[in-house]
């Protein structure tokens, strides 16, 4: 089973709507969660931490559910501009863990 | 501006051929890595540095080197003992090891003809 697994996508959505994406992670002692978003041929930023108790940044919604070690990122009112690729990222007692990502595409 | 920044932006490597790829940061960052990323693939961590003079070998070690004499630069060289180096390099740092956010710089495209 890999570290941090994520659905390639790619996710099509139309503007306005609402999309979420799951991960899963293998490693229980797993300490911290975040979410990266890649645009095409750019470097990885971060977009969110994920917390134990959900967090929200505007748009964004991310959860986390240790007891079936999966991480979710809901985004409400979707914008061309978010389109890009979303990498789950765990950390554990070594340097990040990253998933390949799972590509959005917000058509107009 | 403080940054990460790596050069050269595209590098052509002719087979059998060594190059440094160039890592340098103004964020007063311990911890810095490399990555490497092929198409539709996540990020592979390739070294890591804590501190200078240190460095460990990451999940795909083989066929580069690094050192870190300056807190500030992290260079990665690929050597011609790695026999697939066409990727996407990506270079970030962060405060600490256990430091929660990564920073990256804009990558190198490293192409070998």
């Amino acid at each position: 089973r890999k570290e941090v697994e994520q659905d390639p996508g790619p996710f099509n959505v139309p503007e306005g709507a609402t999309v979420a994406f799951n991960c899963t992670y293998s490693n229980s002692a797993s300490q911290s969660f975040f979410w990266y978003r890649q645009d095409c041929r750019k470097e990885p930023k971060l977009l969110m931490s994920v917390y134990s108790s959900g967090n929200e940044d505007g748009r964004f919604t991310a959860q986390l559910n240790r007891a079936s070690q999966y991480i979710s990122l809901l985004i409400r009112d979707s914008k061309l501009s978010d389109s890009a690729t979303y990498l789950c990222v765990v950390r554990g007692n070594t340097p990040l863990v990253f998933g390949k990502g799972t590509r959005l595409s917000v058509i107009a | 501006d403080g940054g990460i920044t790596q050069s050269p932006k595209y590098l052509f490597r002719k087979e059998g051929q060594n190059v440094t790829l160039s890592c340098e940061q103004n964020l007063n960052h311990d911890a810095m890595y490399w990555y490497r990323q092929d198409p539709g693939q996540g990020l592979r961590l390739i070294y890591y540095s804590q501190i200078v003079n240190d460095f460990q070998k990451g999940d795909i070690a083989e066929g580069y080197s690094v050192s870190r004499e300056k807190k500030e630069s992290f260079p990665l060289t690929v050597t011609s003992a790695q026999k697939n180096p066409t990727a996407f390099y990506l270079c970030a740092s962060s405060r600490e090891r256990n430091e929660e956010t990564q920073y990256f710089g804009p990558g190198t495209r490293l192409l070998v003809l």
